[in-house]
């Protein structure tokens, strides 16, 4: 299976600043690559699939990009809600895998 | 609007079984693939199993295949999980989740699976 690896595992930023996630899989998902948000006690969201397309409803401020084994997810300017841990995702092949989570906090 | 709700968690011992519902509305249920999605405490997610929209497509993770067995009810707008020889480690909520080319587009608020003795 392909495993998906976050880094880093914990980002602390303040309010307004630029937040910058990695994901890395193990082998070429190509383009195939989501990511989503997922606060306490709550079920994940979707955020970015297609590794840059924003989901219906989703912000400009979060960008998605890369592809093959690279992908990275920005938030341009980080607001209180922004807090919460991220996912990436590959769908390339089965089974589905997530990556660890990167978790982002308030400095 | 797209909602999704989970029912059937509870506490079982090991080797026990559960059947997990989930009821879709606000969509045409029988156009879309379904899954299973579940997260242990603290821990990441997970993908357990997945359902074509006719039901006749089905994938199973390896540490569940051959104990859990997913089907649904398009006439009902109802997709399950039957759960059998359950143990320690399946311990988890487990989120209905509605597909999109292989994303996860919509999830339920998930229903907590307690296996223990």
């Amino acid at each position: 299976e392909i495993v998906m690896t976050q880094s880093p595992v914990t980002l602390s930023v303040s309010p307004g600043e630029r937040a910058t996630l990695s994901c890395r899989a193990s082998q070429s998902v190509s383009k195939n690559l989501a990511w989503y948000k997922q606060r306490p006690g709550q079920a994940p969201s979707l955020l970015i699939f297609g590794a840059s397309t924003r989901a219906t409803g989703i912000p400009a401020r979060f960008s998605g990009g890369g592809s093959g084994t690279e992908f990275t997810l920005t938030i341009s300017s980080l607001e209180s809600e922004d807090f919460a841990v991220y996912y990436c995702q590959q769908y390339n092949n089965w089974p589905r895998t997530f990556g660890q989570g990167t978790k982002v906090e308030m400095k | 609007e797209v909602q999704l709700l989970e029912s059937g968690g509870g506490l079982v011992q090991p080797g026990g079984s559960l059947r997990l519902s989930c009821v879709a509305s606000g969509f045409p249920f029988s156009s879309y693939s379904m899954n299973w999605v579940r997260q242990a405490q603290g821990k990441v997610l997970q993908w357990v199993s997945g359902i074509g929209d006719t039901g006749n497509s089905k994938h199973y993770t390896d540490s569940v295949r051959g104990r859990f067995t997913v089907s649904r009810d398009n006439s009902r707008a109802t997709l399950y999980l039957q759960m059998n020889s359950l143990r320690v480690d399946d311990t988890a909520v487990y989120f209905c989740v509605r597909a999109g080319s292989g994303f996860y587009e919509y999830w339920g608020p998930g229903t907590l699976v307690t296996v223990s003795s």
